[in-house]
């Protein structure tokens, strides 16, 4: 079966860095993005990875493992507004996003 | 000025009812999605259409139909609707066409929250 895995909950300090990681199975693979959605709010997007390694922009960054099945998103220099939820999703063979639960980060003064 | 847009943003109905959600795009995308997130947060695909091609999740019950009037917009009708239907319903865009070898970023609406009692 496809399943991707991430954290419930994460708790970090407001200025702090805090990384959430995601690991994923799936049957093909064709990248791997990362989500933020606010509470009642839709996804958007953050950032998409297809090669090794880390993509940086700005304040946030997202690493990729293709031989580890693994991928992480760093959050630099955290803000109270990003309390939010982050979705990991793959793109498998068919083209179709393989979504997980989300890691919901809760940022405090 | 709003890319993808939803309607309802709520909807509140009975078991046994019939429902439909409109969504539209003005992006210019050719292809569109429907996504069910449950209480425990997980987004599931329901469909994906472009013009050419309607991909159904096996695992959607026959009740829900995705109706497309044309490119920019796809309604999802639910029939006979189930206390289970209760969830948030997302649509989304993406530019690619379905089956091509291309990966496009997808972007959301603000969803429909059905509550079903």
């Amino acid at each position: 079966g496809q399943n991707i895995d991430q954290p419930t909950e994460m708790t970090a300090t407001e200025g702090a860095i805090v990384q959430i990681n995601c690991t994923y199975q799936t049957s093909g693979f064709n990248g791997l993005f990362w989500y933020q959605q606010h509470a009642g709010e839709a996804p958007t997007f953050l950032s998409y990875n297809v090669l090794d390694g880390l993509e940086e922009k700005g304040r946030f960054s997202s690493f990729l493992s293709r031989s580890k099945g693994y991928s992480y998103l760093l959050l630099k220099e955290l803000q109270m507004k990003d309390s939010a939820s982050y979705l990991c999703a793959v793109m498998d063979s068919n083209y179709q996003l393989i979504w997980g639960a989300g890691t919901k980060l809760i940022i405090k003064p | 000025d709003t890319a993808v847009s939803q309607t309802p943003k709520y909807l509140v109905t009975q078991m046994g009812n019939d429902k439909s959600i409109k969504c539209e795009q003005n992006l210019g995308h050719d292809t569109m999605y429907w996504y069910k997130q449950d209480s425990k947060k997980f987004l599931k695909i329901m469909f994906s259409y472009n013009n050419k091609e309607l991909i159904i999740n096996e695992t959607v019950p026959n009740r829900f139909s995705p109706k497309s009037p044309d490119k920019a917009h796809l309604n999802l009708h639910i029939n006979s609707l189930e206390l289970g239907d209760s969830a948030v319903y997302f649509c989304a865009s993406s530019q690619g066409l379905a089956g091509e070898v291309m990966v496009e970023t997808q972007y959301f609406g603000p969803g429909t929250r059905l509550l079903v009692l």
